[in-house]
């Protein structure tokens, strides 16, 4: 069964700190897709990246980079020199890979505010 | 990137009636969309699979007659709340998946349902 954990329910920050949002995840595929998604206070969820289980690579996105370790399924996020406007609930998500795959699983959420 | 828009972002209304939502994706055709809940400071629990031209799948306890789904058109899924009660307040967000086998999934802007 898929499962995707968030220890952190809420994380402070003063701006311009640097944080990691964990993410713990557990399947019996060997193929998936791992996701970050955003949520705004506003409520939409702002996709943030998809990473192909294949592929371990860390990715850099301007103040954004990932850091996945299939040794421990962890897909962990972290922001660097954190603004306000990362203030928000972050969502990480594991779904299967194979064609026809459906479902999203999502974790519990972190909230991260980050304060002036 | 792909859009798919929701219809209301937030809708009030008595105990007892009944409340669509349209989710629409605006520049792909979606054979499969799904609906999701989410109540406050939680994560998103999916509800329903939507599936075009056949029956949607509903996640265990789940309500099918509560909770009616329609996904008349490859690109219109419909969730209409029949005879709201306040515990069904809470925010919806749907997906739509764009392709039958890369499983690249979109979100709509969520709608926020409140009943009083």
């Amino acid at each position: 069964a898929q499962k995707v954990t968030q220890a952190q329910t809420e994380i402070s920050v003063v701006e311009k700190e640097d944080v990691t949002l964990d993410c713990v995840y557990e399947t019996r595929d060997t193929t998936y897709y791992l996701f970050w998604y955003k949520q705004p206070p506003s409520g939409e969820l702002v996709f943030l990246i998809r990473r192909n289980s294949f592929d371990e690579q860390n990715e850099i996105s301007g103040r954004y980079s990932w850091n996945f370790q299939k040794s421990t399924s962890s897909f962990n996020f972290t922001i660097t020199a954190s603004q306000v406007v990362d203030s928000a609930v972050y969502f990480c998500a594991l779904s299967e890979a194979y064609p026809g795959a459906n479902n999203l699983f999502f974790g519990t959420g972190t909230r991260l505010t980050v304060i002036p | 990137g792909a859009v798919v828009s929701q219809h209301p972002s937030w809708v009030i209304c008595k105990s007892g009636t009944s409340v669509k939502i349209e989710c629409r994706s605006l520049d792909f055709q979606a054979t499969t969309m799904f609906w999701y809940r989410q109540f406050p400071k939680q994560s998103l629990m999916l509800m329903a699979t939507s599936n075009e031209g056949s029956k949607a799948t509903y996640e265990q306890g789940v309500e099918k007659d509560k909770f009616l789904i329609n996904h008349a058109s490859l690109t219109l899924s419909t969730l209409t709340v029949t005879s709201a009660h306040p515990e069904d307040s809470s925010f919806y967000i749907c997906s739509a998946k764009r392709g039958r086998l890369t499983g690249e999934l979109f979100f709509g802007e969520g709608s926020r349902l409140t009943v009083l």
